[in-house]
């Protein structure tokens, strides 16, 4: 079945540095990862994606990195920004016949000037 | 702006009621997904219908039930409400069924008294 455990639940770095947050899946059959970013009150949004065939993907600050074997996956955020706080929600799908996403349960970063 | 839109975006009911939710996607868009959000809670998918049919189900209440009509356009409808289907709903929309970006309305927030 499908579960998506996100770690950790909040994280504060300091403005510059690196932001790093995980998640594990168990469906081995899962072939789509999306993060989405949600500010204070407003909808969720893509920031980035990455489908079971590649291992990395990068857009400008923003990596995504995917690991089958180990059934994980991870967001990175290098040289953190004030406007990057907000909750970061991870999330899988199994394109066979369960067309839904399962979301981790976020993860709240601050950005610390 | 993501292209979908959510009426009304503040509801306030009381215990027992039925509300309707209405989710029209993006100009092209055949899927709908429906989430519910609980305060400080992850995205609890309920329910996705693609071009009029029901997709996929997730722990969706027997007093919730949704549908999409001809035009695309989707309603979700809450039954018997109880204080703790106070919460965020979210319609998204994608252009398919599943492995790929779905785009979420400004959602509607509901608070049953």
């Amino acid at each position: 079945g499908e579960n998506v455990e996100q770690h950790p639940s909040t994280l504060s770095v300091q403005e510059g540095d690196s932001a790093v947050i995980k998640c594990t899946y168990s469906d081995s059959a899962s072939n789509y990862f999306p993060w989405y970013k949600q500010e204070l009150g407003k909808r969720p949004q893509l920031i980035i994606d990455i489908r079971s065939n590649v291992g990395e993907k990068k857009d400008q600050r923003i990596a995504v990195t995917l690991n089958k074997t180990a059934k994980h996956f991870s967001l990175h955020i290098t040289e953190t920004q004030p406007e990057d706080s907000a909750v970061y929600f991870c999330a899988e799908e199994t394109n066979f016949g369960n067309e839904k996403l399962t979301f981790g349960t976020g993860t709240r970063l601050t950005i610390i000037p | 702006d993501s292209g979908v839109t959510q009426t009304p975006k503040h509801l306030i009911t009381a215990t027992g009621q039925r509300v309707t939710l209405r989710c029209s996607p993006r100009s092209g868009d055949l899927s709908v997904y429906w989430y519910q959000q609980s305060l400080d809670q992850g995205l609890q998918f309920l329910i996705q219908y693609y071009n009029g049919e029901e997709r996929a189900k997730g722990n969706i209440l027997e007093r919730f039930s949704a549908q999409q009509f001809p035009d695309l356009h989707s309603e979700l409808n809450l039954s018997s409400l109880e204080l703790g289907d106070s919460a965020l709903y979210f319609c998204a929309s994608s252009p398919r069924s599943g492995g790929g970006e779905q785009y979420f309305g400004p959602g509607t927030r509901l608070t049953v008294t």
